[in-house]
């Protein structure tokens, strides 16, 4: 049971460089969320999605794009890095409809270093 | 705008003892979910609260949502090592599907 995969988990960048962070799911869901989690700061919402071909801005989106071209992918860009965006990545998935009792399902998370 | 705050930020309990944490906000929640988070691992759900009110229960954690559903409440029982982590609350927002976190407790219990 896959669930939620993201991919790298790992990366070490200079400033300036781009990159992207790939999320994947196989629970057939259509809201996808990407948030950062530095110490002390709990979970921060970057972009998410309600469905394929749809995004909105969250709580933290700047220096972040997003995409998503297929319902089980969800990609988060990078254009040009800086040391500010060190931090560690998840993403989540869930099913539609009411958001009260929707459970989100975390990937392991994405650990970005940029120097 | 911290909409959920969270309290204790840190909490370390000797093995056996009783814990609450906290989490409250100014506004009304139309639900409110806890999580659990393990260290190099994303978080997972324990629970969700939807009525002013509701206590739920979970093996040894009990969760209380506020009669006026701007608060809820995570209590530990004889508190065990293996419920050292990060706990979380999260809440979505009205408007839209948003799902906002706190910034979390860190609970180590020792043994």
């Amino acid at each position: 049971n896959a669930g939620v995969t993201q991919t790298p988990k790992f990366r070490v960048l200079k400033t300036g460089q781009s990159m992207t962070l790939l999320c994947a799911q196989d629970m057939n869901h259509e809201y996808m969320y990407w948030y950062r989690q530095d110490p002390g700061m709990g979970l921060r919402l970057i972009h998410y999605s309600v469905g394929e071909g749809t995004t909105a801005k969250g709580e933290v989106p700047d220096g972040y794009n997003v995409s998503r071209l297929k319902k089980q992918n969800f990609l988060l860009g990078l254009e040009s890095a800086a040391p500010s965006q060190t931090s560690v990545y998840f993403c989540a998935s869930r099913r539609s409809g009411t958001p009260n009792t929707g459970e989100l399902f975390f990937g392991e998370g994405s650990r970005l270093t940029v120097l | 705008t911290q909409l959920l705050e969270q309290s204790p930020q840190f909490l370390s309990i000797q093995e056996g003892e009783n814990l609450t944490v906290y989490c409250n906000s100014s506004s009304v929640f139309s639900s409110l979910q806890w999580y659990r988070q393990e260290p190099g691992e994303g978080p997972v759900l324990l629970v969700t609260v939807v009525t002013g009110g509701e206590v739920k229960k979970l093996k040894r954690l009990t969760f209380q949502f506020g009669d006026a559903r701007k608060d809820s409440s995570l209590h530990i029982t004889a508190a065990q090592p293996g419920d050292t982590g990060l706990y979380l609350c999260a809440r979505p927002m009205n408007r839209d599907d948003k799902i906002i976190f706190g910034k979390g407790t860190r609970l180590h219990i020792l043994p």
